[in-house]
């Protein structure tokens, strides 16, 4: 198995423009997440979602948009990219809502110039 | 927000000694959950502990918690040098799990 996939790995826009950034999971999770890491605020969650068509906000939502039309597949969208969205975003599945290990993606560096 | 803090920030330690980093969180959780990141690299679960438990261990990692001052602490006997990293509490609440800004880890040879 794969795990949890993300591309690209790096990616510099410039503001205004926008993107999307893929995640995947082989292992059948029903539960996916994407977080945003900053230095020294740990993780924030964007969105989450329970199951295929099914989605959430989280923490910081503001000028992000997902959809989940498959089980495999999470992808975040940036509508119109701000500097202040400069960050990593990592990609999670599990197998559950609660009590259930979180596995992350290797991550995207986001440069927004 | 319910995002755990841990204490402290940052901690360096000789390779054969223990580290021990705390996580304090507001309010009620299901379980607590424990995570390292690698420099520059996605995070990777180390142990999950439930509201109704005390104490967990796994391998040289041991986690208490104490649901009554809210606090979990994360311990990692005979450190190695691989053990160089970050480590997150993550609290689980309202089905989404809230991390804390980390503990910097740095085992010296």
């Amino acid at each position: 198995n794969a795990g949890v996939t993300q591309t690209p790995k790096f990616q510099v826009l410039k503001t205004g423009q926008s993107m999307t950034l893929q995640c995947a999971q082989d292992m059948n999770h029903e539960y996916m997440s994407w977080y945003r890491q900053d230095p020294g605020m740990g993780l924030r969650l964007i969105h989450y979602s329970v199951g295929a068509g099914i989605t959430d906000q989280g923490e910081v939502p503001n000028g992000y948009n997902v959809s989940r039309s498959t089980t495999e597949d999470f992808p975040l969208r940036l509508l119109s990219a701000a500097p202040s969205q400069t960050s990593v975003y990592f990609c999670a599945s599990s197998p559950a809502l609660r009590g259930s290990t979180q596995y992350f993606g290797p991550g995207t560096r986001l440069t927004v110039l | 927000s319910q995002q755990g803090e841990e204490d402290p920030q940052a901690l360096s330690i000789q390779e054969g000694e223990n580290a021990t980093m705390n996580c304090s969180y507001k309010t009620s959780i299901n379980n607590l959950q424990w995570y390292r990141q690698n420099s520059g690299r996605g995070l990777v679960h180390l142990i999950l502990i439930r509201s109704n438990e005390r104490e967990k261990h796994s391998g040289r990692l041991r986690v208490t918690l104490d649901t009554s001052k809210k606090s979990s602490s994360l311990l990692i006997t005979a450190s190695r040098a691989a053990d160089t990293a970050s480590y997150f509490c993550a609290t689980d609440y309202d089905y989404k799990l809230s991390f804390g800004a980390g503990t910097t880890v740095t085992v010296r040879a």
